[in-house]
């Protein structure tokens, strides 16, 4: 079967500071895609970050980075420099290779929180 | 601006009265989805569709109906709706299986 766990409900940051929200992942397949979504307390559902299972170097954009460690099976997001508009809650998802359905396996989220 | 539009992004309605969630994409997207979000269970796909006139049941397609006749839309339809239908309803697309997923707005549904 495959899943996504991510065990930290909620998490604090101290703006400026650099955090870590983890994602493992369980799944049998050699090809897969993981991606990490936030969602503001509005609601929308905002694409960040991709990693491929085959990609050799771990996925960057801007200030959001994927540190990927496959044998592990984690796919932990790394926000640096936080700001207060980071505040929301953050989805691990992953997507099977071998499926054609298109369907994005997600976390429970953690909700992370930047202090002033 | 390229982006996944849902409509109405509230709604409050009873037991039993048929609805009907619209979604359209402008990204000429082949892959569509629909997921509903519950507190503790993340987001669930319940269906999705391959292309005009291909769709397939995803994980909780009980009580939920869809249709794909033009590329760009993607209704869902809950012909007789009951209180556990109550969720967040989110609208999906992407170009490949295997690409990232462009989401609605989101439709907050009550069903009373």
């Amino acid at each position: 079967a495959q899943k996504i766990t991510q065990t930290q409900p909620g998490m604090f940051v101290q703006e400026k500071e650099a955090v870590t929200l983890d994602c493992t992942y369980d799944t049998s397949d050699q090809s897969y895609g993981l991606f990490w979504y936030k969602q503001p307390s509005s609601g929308e559902m905002i694409f960040l970050i991709y990693q491929g299972s085959y990609d050799e170097q771990n996925a960057t954009e801007g200030r959001y980075s994927l540190n990927f460690q496959k044998a592990r099976k984690s796919a932990n997001l790394v926000i640096s420099a936080s700001q207060l508009g980071d505040s929301a809650m953050y989805f691990c998802a992953m997507r099977a290779g071998s499926s054609n359905t298109g369907k994005l396996i997600f976390g429970q989220g953690t909700t992370l929180q930047v202090k002033p | 601006e390229a982006q996944v539009t849902q409509n109405p992004r509230y709604l409050i309605t009873v037991t039993g009265k048929k609805l009907t969630v619209t979604c359209s994409q402008n990204m000429n997207h082949e892959y569509m989805s629909w997921y509903r979000q519950d507190p503790g269970l993340g987001l669930r796909q319940i269906y999705y569709s391959m292309n005009v006139e291909v769709t397939d049941k995803g994980d909780v397609p009980e009580g939920y109906k869809v249709s794909r006749k033009e590329k760009r839309n993607f209704p869902l339809i809950l012909e007789s709706p009951s209180p556990n239908q109550t969720s967040l309803y989110f609208c999906a697309s992407s170009l490949q299986p295997s690409t990232e997923a462009f989401f609605g707005q989101g439709t907050r549904l009550t069903v009373v």
